[in-house]
């Protein structure tokens, strides 16, 4: 059982579309982070939400932090090709960073 | 360019034998993290380093072992390997433990076959 699941775990779709993927858990977390991964890469940080409800934005990607601070959302605006990549939440738990099982993302030209 | 470096980028290797990962962090950063990603199982934890002694540990086997040395290098080695152990092996860097950004390293690819 993932402590972070992460949907939808494949996502395909053309340059323009908006989209949102999702990380959930049945834990209460101090702070959330998202990383994207691009192939052949480490997972790079995008941004850490730490308040419950607090809303981050980084050009076109939106990131939500829910209000009890056991799930969070990512959406993107107009996507685009270079957007492509895996996606990963991650939380503190019992003093280790865990990530989600990640989205995967290919936006189409 | 994280600044953090891993060799060797890509290792192939026979069921039962044994190899060492290296990682040096971004220069001061002091706590040093290992993860295996796979594609069925994700990026899993392995084990973390701060200031040379072990502060976390994750679903590491048996098999595997690692040390942060005094230089903060580390070194995650892998021994009795699989055909399961076949793998991405990440190492990240932070400044202290658990706070702010983990900085990744392109990985280092395990074939055992």
């Amino acid at each position: 059982t993932q402590l972070l699941e992460q949907s939808p775990q494949f996502l395909s779709i053309q340059e323009g579309e908006n989209l949102t993927v999702y990380c959930n858990s049945s834990s209460v977390f101090s702070s959330l982070q998202w990383y994207r991964q691009e192939p052949g890469e480490g997972p790079v940080l995008l941004v850490t939400v730490v308040t419950g409800g607090e809303v981050k934005k980084l050009k076109r990607l939106t990131f939500q932090f829910g209000d009890a601070r056991k799930d969070s959302s990512l959406h993107i605006t107009a996507a685009q090709p270079g957007d492509t990549g895996l996606y990963l939440c991650a939380a503190s738990n019992t003093g280790k960073l865990i990530f989600g099982q990640g989205t995967t993302l290919q936006v189409k030209p | 360019d994280s600044g953090v470096t891993q060799t060797p980028k890509h290792l192939i290797t026979a069921t039962g034998q044994r190899v060492t990962l290296r990682c040096s962090p971004r220069s001061g950063d002091l706590s040093v993290y290992w993860y295996q990603q796979s594609l069925d199982q994700g990026l899993q934890f392995l084990i973390q380093y701060y200031n040379g002694e072990e502060r976390a540990k994750g679903n590491i086997l048996e098999r595997f072992s690692a040390q942060q040395f005094p230089d903060l290098h580390s070194e995650l080695n892998l021994s009795s390997l699989e055909l399961g152990d076949s793998a991405l092996y990440f190492c990240a860097s932070s400044v202290r433990t658990l706070s702010g950004e983990l900085f990744f390293g392109e990985g280092s690819r395990l074939t055992v076959l």
